[in-house]
């Protein structure tokens, strides 16, 4: 399965908009990104995810380039709630998927 | 209704000792997995079970070793409790493998 990279943190001020890169390069046809996120202390909650078209949910919006080997995880409007460990993940489906889950980008939202 | 839910939530007990955490999912889900987080922060899959049979393995102690009574149970019993035992355990589900995984509260263990 694709490694993922992240920034290990970023920032952001309430009300504005959280942009959260992920590279993954080694990406192959078959296989999904996905966004998770962990708030401290709690399990991780699935966010988004997507093949190769944009995303948009009540949570968040996904941008996947054209080649696949990078996405942008998008929260138009942060709060501080959305403080939190967030993770991006390359999937594949069936038996022999191994979930790996990264150091994933630590995501502050200040007032 | 909790999707995926754990029990205990806390369990602190001495080196040696052979402790279960239970895990149950509403969801009807066929898969279900178990995390270990360490201090570090990094979750690493344990196993992961779909339709009671165990398909990941992941290079974990045979002091470990999961249960699955049914679809909608995965339980985690440890023997010979070791420090390095410590850590946050978490159960998911996914309706099938490679699916999107819900995860459980956590159970935070603690080994004196």
């Amino acid at each position: 399965d694709a490694k993922t990279t992240q920034p290990p943190s970023m920032d952001c001020a309430e009300g504005r908009a959280a942009n959260l890169p992920c590279n993954h390069s080694t990406i192959s046809g078959n296989e999904y990104v996905y966004w998770y996120r962990q708030i401290h202390s709690q399990g991780p909650q699935y966010i988004i995810h997507g093949l190769k078209n944009n995303e948009t949910n009540e949570m968040a919006s996904l941008i996947i380039t054209e080649d696949r080997k990078s996405s942008t995880l998008i929260l138009p409007h942060a709060t501080l709630r959305d403080t939190a460990v967030y993770y991006c993940i390359v999937r594949g489906t069936g038996g022999s998927y191994i979930p790996t889950f990264g150091r994933g980008t630590s995501l502050i939202v200040h007032p | 209704d909790t999707a995926v839910s754990q029990t205990p939530k806390y369990l602190v007990t001495q080196m040696g000792n052979d402790k279960s955490i239970k895990c149950e999912q509403n969801l009807g889900h066929d898969t279900m997995y178990w995390y270990k987080q360490d201090s570090k922060k990094f979750l690493k899959i344990m196993f992961s079970y779909n339709n009671k049979e165990l398909i990941i393995n992941e290079t974990v102690p045979n002091r470990f070793s999961p249960k699955s009574p049914d679809k909608a149970h995965l339980n985690l019993h440890i023997n010979s409790l070791e420090l390095g035992d410590s850590a946050v355990y978490f159960c998911a589900s996914s309706q099938d493998p490679g699916d999107t995984q819900y995860f459980g509260p956590g159970t935070r263990l603690t080994v004196l």
